[in-house]
């Protein structure tokens, strides 16, 4: 099975700040790289596929770059309703995988 | 609108039973791939496993194979995920799932919890 690993496991940011996640695959999953948002009690919500293709109605702040086996997800100003957990998921090769997590804390 | 409602979870004893069923609507379900994804109380996503359009290919996790069972009715809009000999470590919220073949997993249903617990 292919591993996924984010790092950091937590982020503390503040309103404004530019914040990167990364993603590491255990091997090439190409471009087969989703991004979901979740809150707590909530379900996930996608925002990005393909590694860099933004879905419907998310906003244009979240943007994802990378290919092979490095990624990132970049919200360019973090926003109040943007404080959450992070996860990757490559859809290469079954089994599909997620990342741990990246929980992003309010400074 | 896309809608995808989970039921039938709830408190089981290990090494029961238990079948899952998702009810979706607003979309041409019959058309689409679909996945249950599983998320253990303060853990990350683990994705459990999935059934193409027509139902004849399944995939699983390595840690349900021969115990859980995918299935769906395009009759009916329904998933289903068959549980058995259910573990401790299966205890977790589980979510329905579509999946796009192009964005991966486009929408969620709200999860619904399974206990398995002596």
């Amino acid at each position: 099975d292919i591993q996924m690993t984010q790092s950091p496991s937590t982020l503390s940011a503040s309103v404004g700040d530019r914040v990167t996640i990364t993603c590491r695959a255990s091997q090439s999953v190409s471009t087969w790289l989703a991004w979901y948002q979740q809150k707590p009690g909530k379900a996930p919500k996608l925002l990005m596929y393909k590694a860099s293709s933004l879905e419907r109605g998310v906003p244009s702040r979240f943007s994802g770059s990378g290919s092979g086996t490095e990624f990132t997800l970049t919200i360019s100003s973090l926003q109040p309703d943007d404080f959450a957990t992070y996860y990757c998921q490559q859809y290469s090769s079954y089994s599909w995988t997620f990342g741990q997590g990246t929980k992003v804390e309010i400074k | 609108e896309v809608q995808l409602v989970e039921s039938g979870g709830g408190l089981v004893q290990p090494g029961g039973s238990l079948r899952l069923s998702c009810a979706a609507s607003g979309f041409g379900f019959s058309y689409y791939l679909m996945n249950w994804v599983r998320q253990a109380p303060g853990k990350g996503l683990e994705w459990v496993a999935n059934i193409n359009e027509g139902g004849r290919e399944t995939h699983y996790v390595d840690s349900v194979k021969g115990r859980f069972t995918i299935s769906r009715d395009d009759a009916s809009n329904s998933l289903y995920l068959q549980m058995n000999s259910l573990r401790a470590e299966d205890t977790a919220v589980y979510y329905c799932a579509r999946e796009d073949y192009m964005s991966g997993l486009d929408y969620w249903g709200q999860g619904t919890l399974v206990t398995v617990s002596s």
